[in-house]
This record gives structure tokens, C-alpha cells and sequence, in this order.
């Protein structure tokens, strides 16, 4: 069963663009992670969120933790080609449930 | 601070030949440990996760195995590879408090 799934599934850009990615699922999560890997190396964690309603912010990157500690964005100002990358959510119940990924292009 | 490396970082075997990925842990104590499959460089499969020695939970029912040696060691193995087995496997960690999770660099299996 995918608990979580994000949106969407593919994004290309042009360098500069702003972007959100969507987390969502009807269970409800004690805390969550965003990764961001790149081909053919493993997932590099960039955040953990744990309070409903909570947001962090990461240089350019805003993240979000909803009300209801169900779902979760991710949002890049002024996108780099450096943000390329798949990202990945990770919601944590009795184990960790991750999402389906947003394969993330950024054109020069 | 905590390292995490597995090794071979690629590997082509043939079909029906045994399997053994390595995972160790530098830097903390009684970490949970987890393996994961990852297809086509989407989503996560978790395999199996260890919250001590000996001490190996299966999400998965296939022909791959995970043994806990030691506190910090993790393996993954297969008798008889099948084709189906081929993909990128993800060594993970984590604290006890189970909100945070860490992977290493990934290991690509190709079956032949």
C-alpha cells in the first residue's frame, strides 16, 4: 500500500523559476523527511519536520508540515540547475513510508 | 559524527549465483538498520529493518535474506539470484527514536 504520494510526478524548469512539490496522504505522520538524491547515489536527507503546521526553511528551500501532520510541500525559490534531482518525502508511523518521488529538471 | 558505507558499490552476477551486500555503521551505538530496493530511481521497497543483533524484521516475502552480526553491521544475501533481484539496494540508519533515517551511497546490482 503507497501512503504517500507526491505531485507531481515529473517537473522541468528553466533556471530561475520557482517551484512546489506536494506531499500527501490520509495517515497521519509523528514526523516527516524530505531527501533530495541524485543518480545513482543514495538519498541525502535535507529536513525533518515534527510539529503540525510547522515550516523550515533551508536557503532557498521553504518546507512545510501540515496542520494535520498528514501531508507536506516543498517549495524552491529562483531555481539552480544544482536543485536537479529526485526528491523524495518519508513519513514515519510504525515504520518509514515513503512517497513516490518528483523527478526535479532545471534547465540552464 | 556517523558514517554509513556499503560495499561493492556495483555488482553483476549471474542468475542463480549467491549474493552478499555489506553495510557498517561508524559513529553511534545500537542504531535500527534498514534495506531497501529502489527501481528505475523512483520510490523506496523496504526489505528488512533490525532494531538490534540477531534481530531482523521481513517486509517483504522473496528470496533475499538479512543477517545482524554485529551492532553496526548489516548484510543483505541471496542463495540463487534471480534476474527480478537486479536494481539499486539502499543501506539505511537510524537512531532509536525512529524519526530520522540515513542512507549510504547505494549498490547496483545487475543479475546476467
Amino acid at each position: 500500500t503507497q501512503l504517500l504520494e507526491q505531485s507531481p510526478q515529473f517537473l522541468s524548469i528553466q533556471e530561475g523559476e520557482n517551484l512546489t512539490v506536494y506531499c500527501n496522504s490520509s495517515s497521519v505522520f509523528s514526523s516527516l523527511q524530505w531527501y533530495r538524491q541524485e543518480p545513482g547515489e543514495g538519498p541525502v536527507l535535507l529536513v525533518t519536520v515534527v510539529t503540525g503546521g510547522e515550516v523550515k526553511k533551508l536557503k532557498r528551500l521553504t518546507f512545510q508540515f501540515g496542520d494535520a501532520r498528514k501531508d507536506s510541500s516543498l517549495h524552491i525559490t529562483a531555481a539552480q540547475t544544482g536543485d536537479t534531482g529526485l526528491y523524495l518525502c518519508a513519513g514515519v508511523g510504525n515504520q518509514f513510508y515513503f512517497g513516490t518521488g518528483t523527478s526535479l529538471t532545471v534547465i540552464p | 559524527s556517523q558514517t554509513i558505507h556499503q560495499w561493492p558499490a556495483t555488482l553483476v552476477q549471474p542468475v542463480g549465483s549467491p549474493l552478499s551486500l555489506e553495510c557498517t555503521v561508524e559513529g553511534t551505538s545500537n542504531p535500527n538498520l534498514y534495506w531497501y530496493r529502489q527501481a528505475a530511481g523512483r520510490g523506496l521497497q523496504l526489505l528488512f529493518y533490525s532494531v538490534g543483533i540477531g534481530q531482523i524484521s521481513s517486509e517483504v516475502p522473496q528470496n533475499l535474506s538479512a543477517s545482524r552480526p554485529q551492532d553496526r553491521q548489516f548484510i543483505l544475501s541471496s542463495k540463487k539470484l534471480l534476474l527480478s533481484d537486479s536494481g539499486f539496494y539502499l543501506c539505511a540508519w537510524g537512531p532509536g527514536d525512529g524519526n530520522t533515517i540515513y542512507f549510504g551511497e547505494g549498490s547496483w546490482l545487475t543479475v546476467v
